[in-house]
């Protein structure tokens, strides 16, 4: 089975900063893979995915992926933050199969934007 | 718009009552499953579906029942055999084939008073 591990729980950085969260995956092959983004009380945005191909991915709000199989990691960056991306990011896997299968969620990664 | 709609956005439940949370999507995606979401923990799985008239559970399936007589709906009903309900819940939809992601509902606050 498929697992994600988010190993920051909490971020704080300053406005303007660059950021990077990290994910990193357990699985057999190359997954799909996805950020999200939550605000509070709200559900989930989906910020990018990766299914194949490209290991950089570009997604929604000036975030970016990078796919590394050496490493089964999926870090999320963006190189300027602004206080609107204070927010909760999670990382999701799920099997490479074609068909809808479930996502496997990880814990998340608060982030703390400040002025 | 297409969207997904969750109904009620808060709610509050007796001990000892059944509850139903409402998901309407109108995206015309076949799947649909439903996370329950507390503090620290993430997204956990109750149930999912991926076709009309048939579900699966989830990892945390026990206190909760679901169906699936449309396409568009899939209604989450949480029991009293489930102890402690008191979180957010988020239903979700997707297509089948291939995997694009989910698009997720704006959630449910279910609280036990």
């Amino acid at each position: 089975a498929q697992s994600v591990t988010q190993p920051d729980i909490h971020i704080t950085v300053s406005e303007g900063a660059s950021l990077e969260l990290r994910c990193n995956y357990s699985y057999g092959a190359t997954p799909y893979l996805f950020w999200y983004v939550q605000s509070p009380g709200q559900g989930l945005q989906l910020l990018l995915k990766y299914f194949s191909g490209d290991t950089l991915v570009q997604g929604i709000k000036g975030f970016e992926a990078e796919f590394k199989r050496s490493q089964s990691s999926f870090n999320l960056r963006k190189p300027s933050v602004h206080w609107s991306d204070a927010a909760e990011y999670f990382c999701a896997v799920a099997p490479n199969t074609g068909t809808a299968s479930k996502l496997t969620f990880g814990t998340g990664t608060r982030l703390q934007v400040t002025l | 718009d297409g969207g997904i709609t969750q109904s009620p956005k808060y709610l509050f439940r007796k001990e000892g009552q059944n509850v139903t949370l409402s998901c309407e999507q109108n995206l015309n995606h076949d799947a649909m499953y439903w996370y329950r979401q507390d503090p620290g923990q993430g997204l956990r799985l109750i149930y999912y579906s991926q076709i009309v008239n048939d579900f699966q559970k989830g990892d945390i399936a026990e206190g909760y029942s679901v169906s699936r007589e449309k396409k568009e709906s899939f209604p989450l009903t949480v029991t009293s055999a489930q102890k402690n309900p008191t979180a957010f819940y988020l239903c979700a939809s997707s297509r089948t084939a291939p995997n694009y992601g989910y698009t997720f509902g704006s959630g449910t606050r279910l609280t036990v008073v």
